[in-house]
């Protein structure tokens, strides 16, 4: 079945340790994003891609880095210099060109800073 | 940058109730969409609508691009509507890919 993946759904790290979280969509689609949730708030972007190694920073990219090697496949690391990491990151992923540009969405990773 | 905002914030409906949700937003626009977020935390596209109206199912929305709002109507509501709802608009002059999101209302609908 076509979607988006999102591993791990939980994680834990310790301050100061670097993480990866891993999104993989067999979509087909140009444009992936990262987003970043916290409790009673809505999506704030971190990183959008529109295609295969290019990436542009979104609202809050500090302490966040990005990598798009391939279509399939657009990680997200977050750096032990984000200073409050504990939140719900969310991946999305959009076909390119037109108007309607449906984004569509993996589980999520939640992720706790200990 | 524009700025969406949408009320109202929560909503508590009782089973079989019908609810309107309101998403205004202060610029010109060229994608509007809203989104159900389940209790579990997965976002569900409900409607891809950047003028116009459509309807799927008990769901329906329209959006008045000259008046600057989308609305969310939600007919015969069931517990499984429960959850949060959020409108999520683009740019006109700007990349049309970049969404700028609003809080969302978030809906308990009791048995």
């Amino acid at each position: 079945d076509g979607g988006i993946t999102q591993s791990p759904k939980y994680l834990f790290r310790k301050e100061g340790q670097n993480v990866t979280l891993s999104c993989e969509q067999n979509l087909n689609h140009d444009a992936m994003y990262w987003y970043r949730q916290d409790p009673g708030q809505g999506l704030r972007l971190i990183y959008y891609s529109q295609i295969v190694n290019d990436f542009q920073k979104g609202d809050i990219a500090e302490g966040y880095s990005v990598s798009r090697e391939k279509k399939e496949s657009f990680p997200l690391t977050v750096t032990s210099a984000q200073k409050n990491p504990t939140a719900f990151y969310l991946c999305a992923s959009s076909t390119r060109g037109g108007s309607t540009d449906t984004q569509y969405f993996g589980p999520g990773t939640r992720l706790t800073v200990l | 940058g524009i700025q969406v905002e949408q009320s109202p914030p929560d909503l508590i409906l009782q089973e079989g109730a019908n609810s309107t949700l309101r998403c205004n937003f202060s610029d010109s626009v060229n994608n509007l969409q809203w989104f159900h977020q389940n209790p579990w935390g997965q976002l569900i596209n409900l409607f891809y609508i950047p003028s116009g109206t459509k309807q799927n199912g008990r769901l329906s929305a329209t959006t008045v691009a000259t008046e600057r709002y989308s609305l969310l109507y939600i007919s015969s509501s069931q517990t499984t509507d429960s959850g949060v709802y959020f409108c999520a608009v683009g740019e006109r002059d700007g990349n049309n890919r970049k969404l700028i999101w609003g809080l969302g209302t978030s809906l308990a609908v009791n048995p």
